[in-house]
């Protein structure tokens, strides 16, 4: 059984509209993450969350927001969407927040905004 | 900004030869460095993690860590078509004491029978 759990795998989007990437994670682990690979990039940090708090956001725009409903979910939503946003979205966690403890990722969300 | 390069881009080898792929960094005193293995629409896979100079194995996929020369490079042994993949390299940098990665571009291997 997958430990993290990322819906939808595929999504398709209009330019303009809003979507939800959800995450789940059944690690029993402290931190999560979101990061971003797209087709000229390499996988890029985007945020961090401990304990439902946001820790770190390397994203300059406003327009991804990620969700914490629980310690062990870490949803991402992105409003007014961009073709640029077109890419791969995944979901990581760690055990803690403040060590060199080992990523687990998800499977990852794979948006395509027409 | 601190960046992990990766080389080659991309690397054929014959099924049982000894593949090596490279990585670069700017400065790590005090970094971490994890290769993952990706799979054609996959997620990710780690692979080995280094903090200390020298060599550290993890079944047929070896690291070895220089940080005299800011390299870290991995090597797999007796590679198949399954380890056909892209292969990325990535600091590990706790950046306002959180758990960061920075990755690579990748190299690309192609495992032929």
């Amino acid at each position: 059984d997958p430990k993290i759990i990322q819906k939808p795998k595929y999504l398709v989007a209009v330019t303009g509209s809003e979507k939800i990437l959800i995450c789940e994670q059944y690690l029993g682990h402290n931190a999560m993450y979101w990061y971003r690979q797209s087709a000229k990039k390499p996988l890029e940090f985007m945020f961090s969350y401990s304990y439902q708090k946001l820790m770190d956001n390397q994203t300059a725009s406003s327009r991804f927001q990620p969700q914490s409903s629980k310690k062990n979910h870490l949803d991402l939503q992105i409003t007014a969407l961009k073709p640029d946003d077109s890419a791969t979205y995944f979901c990581a966690s760690s055990q803690d927040w403040d060590s060199y403890s080992d990523y687990t990722f998800g499977s990852g969300t794979r948006l395509l905004v027409i | 900004q601190q960046k992990v390069q990766q080389s080659p881009e991309s690397l054929t080898v014959s099924e049982g030869a000894m593949a090596s792929l490279n990585c670069t960094f700017s400065d790590g005193t005090s970094d971490n460095f994890r290769w993952y293995r990706q799979h054609s629409g996959k997620g990710l896979e780690m692979l080995v993690s280094i903090f200390s100079d020298g060599e550290k194995e993890e079944g047929r996929f070896t690291a070895h860590l220089n940080r005299a020369s800011l390299h870290v490079s991995l090597h797999i042994r007796e590679p198949q078509p399954s380890d056909s993949a892209v292969y990325l390299c990535a600091r590990g940098r706790l950046s306002g004491s959180f758990n960061k990665l920075t990755f690579g571009a990748g190299t690309r291997l192609a495992v032929c029978p």
